[in-house]
């Protein structure tokens, strides 16, 4: 029962260097999202996938790209990292109404140098 | 703008005693829900409770309750019967705008139960 899979756990990158943070998810869901989470601040939304085909920016694109590569799996891409990148990241799904909770993974720690 | 305010960096409580966090938030929506969202150390995000906004009673899911007062446009999260491993983080979530269950959140309370 692995619910919301991410790799990698912890990853240290140098300023400048690109990165995919890779997601799956095995419940069926049609939503997923990633968020951030930096010290002493809640998570926010970086993008969302309302379905499968579909991606959408949310709260804080800037530096990042996404790709709904099928219904389970969800990659967010880091093309040029930043020291200001550096943050915990997760992945989320859900069904789509709105009553539903999202599930989310372990979280990857992000370091950029 | 939407907002989720929690006004309590840090609470502590005694094991077996109850406690309430606090969460207020802002919205013009006439629709939304509410969640609450526990992280313990090890960093995982925890679904607690749900509230949806028209929903005429509070949600309560074992030992957790959600007391909603939709006019004050409050969610707090009561924890009765404290346990030591109820010592974590605790979100407070909503539902922006625009639909597609997408989730603005609290800066978070770190809970600290004492023995």
């Amino acid at each position: 029962n692995a619910g919301v899979t991410q790799t990698p756990k912890f990853q240290v990158l140098k300023t400048g260097q690109s990165m995919t943070l890779q997601c799956a998810q095995d419940m069926n869901h049609n939503s997923m999202y990633w968020y951030r989470q930096d010290p002493g601040m809640g998570l926010r939304l970086i993008y969302y996938s309302a379905s499968e085909g579909t991606t959408d920016k949310g709260e804080v694109p800037n530096g990042y790209n996404v790709s709904r590569l099928n219904k389970r799996e969800f990659s967010l891409r880091l093309e040029s990292a930043a020291p200001s990148q550096t943050s915990v990241y997760f992945c989320a799904s859900s069904e789509r109404s709105s009553n539903q909770p999202q599930h989310f993974g372990d979280g990857t720690r992000l370091s950029i140098l | 703008a939407q907002k989720i305010t929690q006004t309590q960096p840090g609470m502590f409580v005694q094991e077996k005693e109850a406690v309430t966090l606090d969460c207020t938030y802002d919205t013009s929506d006439p629709s939304y829900g509410l969640f609450w969202y526990k992280q313990p150390s090890s960093g995982e995000m925890i679904f607690l409770i749900y509230q949806g906004s028209y929903d005429q009673q509070n949600a309560t899911e074992g030992r957790y309750s959600l007391n909603f007062q939709k006019a004050r446009k409050s969610a707090n999260l009561v924890i009765s019967a404290s346990q030591l491993g109820d010592s974590a983080m605790y979100f407070c979530a909503m539902t922006s705008s625009g639909g597609y269950n997408k989730l603005i959140f609290g800066a978070g309370t770190r809970l600290a139960v004492h023995p």
